[in-house]
């Protein structure tokens, strides 16, 4: 099957830790795409990255950080800089950088801190 | 801010009715995509329409984009209680700026479509 994986589906967090949410594709895309969620709202871009061994900043990327070293994998880590991280993340692939094509989600991982 | 913004933000009825949902924009676009969401899921690609084109369709769905006025449309028809799902419309901005290639997602509007 080919396809985009998210994991864990649900993750806790303590206060002052840092933790990796992945996120793997199989699709061959060249881009890939985090993105953040809350409670009613639409997606804001986290990072993106157009090829490996590359990423840029999106919107709001203080507090995050990513690693693009495999063409299939694309790593999110939650600093304990964010101050607010409790959301539902989405990772998303395309075949080609940029908005130019369709994306294709994950099923996300809905990050809690206690 | 976002730039695109759905309207309704929440829209019922029932299932055979029609469903229409608005999105406007602010600035020029190469593309516009609309995007499903089943509660807290990912989200799927439904349609993605061109700056050059007026109207599009795939199934019982019907998008229509007008420049002029920076809005787009999305209909489905016959609706079924299975369309129930979050709709978001994102826009791609034209090329150049620091925008370039990124998808800005609007609010969305939840549509519950009731048996």
């Amino acid at each position: 099957d080919g396809g985009i994986t998210q994991s864990p589906k649900y993750l806790f967090r303590k206060e002052g830790q840092n933790v990796t949410l992945s996120c793997e594709q199989n699709l061959n895309h060249d881009a890939m795409y985090w993105y953040r969620q809350d409670p009613g709202q639409g997606l804001r871009l986290i990072y993106y990255s157009q090829i490996v061994n590359d990423f840029q900043k999106g919107d709001i990327a203080e507090g995050y950080s990513v690693s693009r070293e495999k063409k299939e994998s694309f790593p999110l880590t939650v600093t304990s800089a964010q101050k607010n991280p409790t959301a539902f993340y989405l990772c998303a692939s395309s075949p080609a950088s940029g908005g130019y094509n369709e994306q294709f989600f994950g099923p996300g991982t809905r990050l809690t801190v206690l | 801010s976002q730039q695109g913004e759905e309207d309704p933000q929440a829209l019922s009825i029932q299932e055979g009715e029609n469903a229409t949902m608005n999105c406007s924009y602010k600035t020029s676009i190469n593309n516009l995509q609309w995007y499903r969401q089943n509660s807290g899921r990912g989200l799927v690609h439904l349609i993605l329409i061109r700056s050059n084109e007026r109207e599009k369709h795939s199934g019982r769905l019907r998008v229509t984009l007008d420049t002029s006025k920076k809005s787009s449309s999305l209909l489905i028809t016959a609706s079924r209680a299975a369309d129930t799902a979050s709709y978001f419309c994102a826009t791609v901005p034209s090329a150049g700026g620091t925008s370039y290639g990124k998808l800005t997602f609007g609010q969305g509007t939840i549509l519950t479509v009731h048996p």
